[in-house]
């Protein structure tokens, strides 16, 4: 256990639902991700807090939509999904963006499927 | 791109054979870090290497980082089972976001 959990570990919804996704981390730390881990391609970074305030929307489509009410805890709440967002959705979190602590640890994702 | 281009992308080897990953960047890193992925798990932080030739070692693994702070590798001897997954070398955005860039990995496959 690194210490961020995530849920639900597994989720498949229609491209008309909305669901959330939650992470939670427990190691005092300031700054969370959301990442998108498809099959074909490289781990991609889509939102980051550090602080509770986003610093990085990495180009995502609005049909995501992240939600950071403390340092501890991240939303990625999601509506109108296409299949192709089918992916493993990972949350990590770090020290802070500004320490130089940059290690990140994740938690187990959430495997998504869009049906 | 601020793409890292990691080689090979598959490996596979017979337990006890030594194993080696490299990546390579065409910009000056600042630093590398290094992640294992277990198959239906999670990246997992290994290292980070900050100097330029820097070498650290954690018991079978090897990471080196490259004198011109362009490339580093990962070598792992006498490989065993628990070896298994994918190794991703990651680097840093520009700035103090937090954005780690992660290259494709690299998956060893460890036959027995």
């Amino acid at each position: 256990e690194t210490g961020v959990t995530q849920t639900p570990r597994h989720l498949v919804m229609g491209m008309t639902n909305k669901k959330s996704l939650k992470c939670e981390q427990h190691l005092g730390h300031n700054a969370m991700y959301w990442y998108k881990q498809s099959a074909k391609k490289p781990l991609e970074l889509m939102f980051v807090y550090n602080f509770k305030e986003q610093t990085e929307n990495n180009s995502v489509p609005s049909r995501f939509s992240p939600e950071c009410p403390n340092s501890s805890h991240l939303f990625l709440h999601l509506h109108t999904l296409q299949p192709e967002d089918s992916a493993l959705y990972l949350c990590a979190s770090s020290q802070d963006l500004g320490t130089g602590h940059y290690e990140q640890y994740f938690g187990p994702g959430t495997r998504l499927t869009v049906t | 791109g601020q793409q890292v281009m990691q080689i090979p992308q598959y490996q596979h080897v017979q337990e006890g054979e030594d194993f080696t990953t490299y990546c390579n960047s065409s910009t000056t890193l600042s630093n590398i870090q290094w992640y294992k992925q277990r198959p239906g798990g999670h990246p997992v932080f290994l290292i980070q290497l900050v100097k330029s030739g820097e070498v650290k070692k954690q018991k079978r693994l090897t990471f080196q980082f490259g004198e011109a702070k362009k490339n580093s590798s990962l070598h792992i001897t006498a490989t065993q089972t628990t070896d298994v997954g994918t190794y991703f070398c990651v680097r840093h955005g520009s700035g103090n976001t937090g954005k780690l860039i992660f290259g494709q990995g690299t998956t060893l496959q460890v036959k027995p």
